[in-house]
């Protein structure tokens, strides 16, 4: 049982590269999210999925996209990176998607943005 | 959605001392509070959480309290260790279907 698997764990792109970043869980979780971190602002929500092929907009949505074509991928895709981009990733899943279960972390992906 | 309040930013305790770290919430339909605890590089990891039915929950050193009149829980950590080092993050959930939001973290240092 792996959990939540994340690749790349590190990664640098330079401006307006594009790049996909890999989460996958085995629990069978419905509900999936990617959260940023960047020092002293904690854990910001970008995109989220409450099952296969939907998904919605968190609190920091622009520049990303995501997509949820199966129960265990949730990728997040950087379409152009820009320096602000720059920060700590981390895919999280849950068997609840109304927020009332624990949120299961992926390891978490460090992306530098030149 | 929910909004969710997390103080302080930072505490700085000696070893042995206690730990209070409080978190409000927006919304009264929220029923579960959890707490997570994220070392240095690691991942957050859920260390305790409360739902609204309780007023309490204890784990060992750690405990939870939950004020529902008043809309906030607390995080205790009695008898406080280095390992305790870590940021502490709330949550309150329930309400905003997907949309799960944390508190903005606390850095808790313990100084041996």
């Amino acid at each position: 049982n792996a959990g939540v698997t994340q690749t790349p764990k590190f990664q640098v792109l330079k401006t307006g590269q594009s790049m996909t970043l890999q989460c996958a869980q085995d629990m069978n979780h419905e509900y999936m999210s990617w959260y940023r971190q960047d020092p002293g602002m904690g854990l910001r929500l970008i995109h989220y999925s409450v099952g296969a092929g939907i998904t919605d907009q968190g609190e920091v949505p622009n520049g990303y996209n995501v997509s949820r074509s199966t129960t265990e991928d949730f990728p997040l895709r950087l379409l152009s990176a820009a320096p602000s981009q720059t920060s700590v990733y981390f895919c999280a899943s849950s068997y609840s998607g109304a927020g009332t279960g624990e949120l299961f972390f992926g390891e978490g992906s460090r992306l530098t943005v030149l | 959605g929910e909004n969710v309040e997390q103080h302080p930013s930072t505490l700085s305790v000696q070893e042995g001392d206690s730990a209070v770290i409080k978190c409000t919430y927006s919304d009264s339909a929220s029923n579960y509070f959890p707490w997570y605890k994220q070392e240095l590089g690691k991942r957050p990891q859920l260390i305790i959480d409360i739902r609204s039915n309780v007023g309490e929950k204890k784990d060992q050193r750690i405990a939870v309290t939950l004020n529902k009149t008043a809309k906030h829980f607390s995080l205790h950590i009695t008898e406080t260790q280095p390992e305790d080092s870590a940021v502490y993050f709330c949550n309150a959930g329930g309400t905003s279907y997907g949309k799960l939001t944390f508190g903005q973290g606390t850095i808790l240092t313990v100084h041996p």
